[in-house]
């Protein structure tokens, strides 16, 4: 148990529809990163969040969107969702930034029909 | 980032040493050598992480050669449950481009009864 948190564990939807995952950092961890894994793409770094303030975006769609509350806890918002958005979504954590060590959570697995 | 190169898949037997080498030629003189694992969907679980020296912690060994150019992880006493997909990540300490861990495609490890 790595101590990240991500809510809920699976989610069926349909395309056109919009969905928000959740995620717990372990605690103090102030990092929170998300990342997609999908079958042909494998993982993918998607966006970090530091302290409230987004600090790196990878290939984050712009249908997608992020934010990390004060209690530091992130949600990840997917907006007019497609076939391809069908993938496992993981929230990772660090204490802080640079090379610390990002932690795991068991992902999200999202299917859109 | 450097680019790294694993062998696509291995196998080992049951109680024995399991050696998943990794090469990165490109590798820079601040970038550091991250290895994670995943077993089947669940989230990459951290092993073990190096910049120059050999390390050891109670999962694994990381031996790196001295021109830093590849490195091996070391499972000693490799058990069914190692069987996972194994990434080597290189990264640098701190980055402008925030501190993402880029995922290549891994060494499938299959540990033999």
């Amino acid at each position: 148990d790595s101590g990240v948190t991500q809510t809920p564990k699976h989610l069926i939807t349909a395309t056109g529809q919009r969905v928000t995952l959740r995620c717990s950092p372990r605690s103090g961890d102030l990092s929170v990163y998300w990342y997609q894994q999908s079958l042909d793409q494998g993982l993918q770094f998607l966006i970090q969040y530091y302290n409230g303030e987004e600090r790196a975006k990878g290939n984050i769609l712009e249908r997608f969107s992020a934010q990390q509350f004060p209690d530091l806890h992130s949600e990840l918002n997917l907006s007019s969702l497609e076939l391809g958005d069908s993938a496992l979504y993981f929230c990772a954590s660090s204490v802080g930034t640079g090379k610390e060590t990002q932690y795991f959570g068991p992902g999200t697995r999202l299917l859109v029909l | 980032d450097a680019k790294t190169t694993q062998p696509t898949s291995m196998d080992c037997a049951e109680g024995r040493a399991a050696n998943l080498p990794c090469n990165h030629s490109t590798i820079s003189g601040n970038e550091y050598v991250y290895w994670y694992r995943q077993i089947h969907s669940q989230g990459p679980q951290y092993i073990i992480h190096g910049l120059k020296n050999n390390e050891t912690n109670e999962m694994a060994s990381l031996i790196i050669t001295e021109d830093r150019k590849s490195s091996t992880l070391i499972l000693p006493h490799a058990t069914l449950r190692d069987t996972a997909v194994y990434y080597c990540i290189v990264r640098v300490g701190r980055g402008s481009s925030g501190d993402k861990l880029t995922f290549g495609t891994g060494t499938r490890l299959a540990v033999r009864p």
